[in-house]
């Protein structure tokens, strides 16, 4: 069945530092990719998306790239502030649109 | 803000005790999800509903957990004779109806968080 296995945190760095979380995932067809963000006591967040390949999803300096042959979708940020702290979800929707697989989550804590 | 509504935002229950979580989705949307997160682990999918049907319960135990969507009022996850371990973060989103593929995202509520004494 449809799965996203993404890198296991927790994951710290230092302001400015250049991030990476690893998101891979298996799936028949051509599945619609998300990444989430989950801030401290709240829900989660849509933080962009993908829906074919070669698509790049952007949003707050954010960036993954939807690669079919490399089955990912790799988060990626030049320069981390501490307000990116949070836990990071990525997520992948199948074919029928109307089931959502998540993954564990990566926590980041970015330390000035 | 018509955004996806949960409460409470928090509940005490004894063991044994039944546990009622509600979930309003976003105006229009037809698709309710349930999720439960537990402390250091991730989301985990429990069951999917649309208006009056089950979709989907393949994450839902077998026993003392059950939940509706029905065609009037908000989306309800009932749990029965709660024990320490249903403990956790209970969260709803919802999405729109889909006629064709949904590209689109699911949208969040704050999340209910359930403590079992």
């Amino acid at each position: 069945g449809d799965s996203v296995t993404q890198m296991e945190g927790p994951v710290t760095l230092s302001e400015e530092a250049f991030l990476t979380i690893n998101c891979t995932y298996t799936a028949t067809g051509y599945p619609s990719l998300f990444w989430y963000v989950q801030y401290p006591g709240e829900g989660l967040q849509l933080l962009l998306k993908a829906t074919k390949a070669d698509d790049k999803g952007s949003n707050k300096g954010f960036e993954a790239t939807y690669r079919k042959e490399t089955t990912s979708f790799h988060l990626e940020k030049g320069s981390v502030q501490v307000s990116d702290s949070a836990v990071y979800f990525c997520a992948l929707s199948g074919n029928t649109g109307n089931q959502f697989y998540f993954g564990t989550g990566t926590s980041l804590t970015v330390i000035p | 803000n018509a955004g996806v509504m949960q409460n409470p935002r928090h509940l005490v229950r004894r063991r044994g005790q039944e546990a009622r979580l509600r979930c309003s989705p976003m105006k229009g949307h037809s698709h309710v999800y349930w999720y439960r997160q537990l402390p250091e682990e991730g989301l985990k999918f429990m069951v999917y509903l649309q208006k009056e049907n089950i979709i989907d319960e393949s994450g839902m135990p077998k026993e003392r957990f059950s939940a509706e969507f029905p065609k009037e009022g908000p989306s309800i996850l009932r749990i029965q004779q709660v024990v320490r371990g249903d403990s956790a973060a209970y969260f709803c989103a919802s999405s729109p109806a889909t006629g064709t593929k949904n590209t689109g995202e699911l949208f969040f509520g704050e999340g209910s968080r359930l403590t079992v004494l």
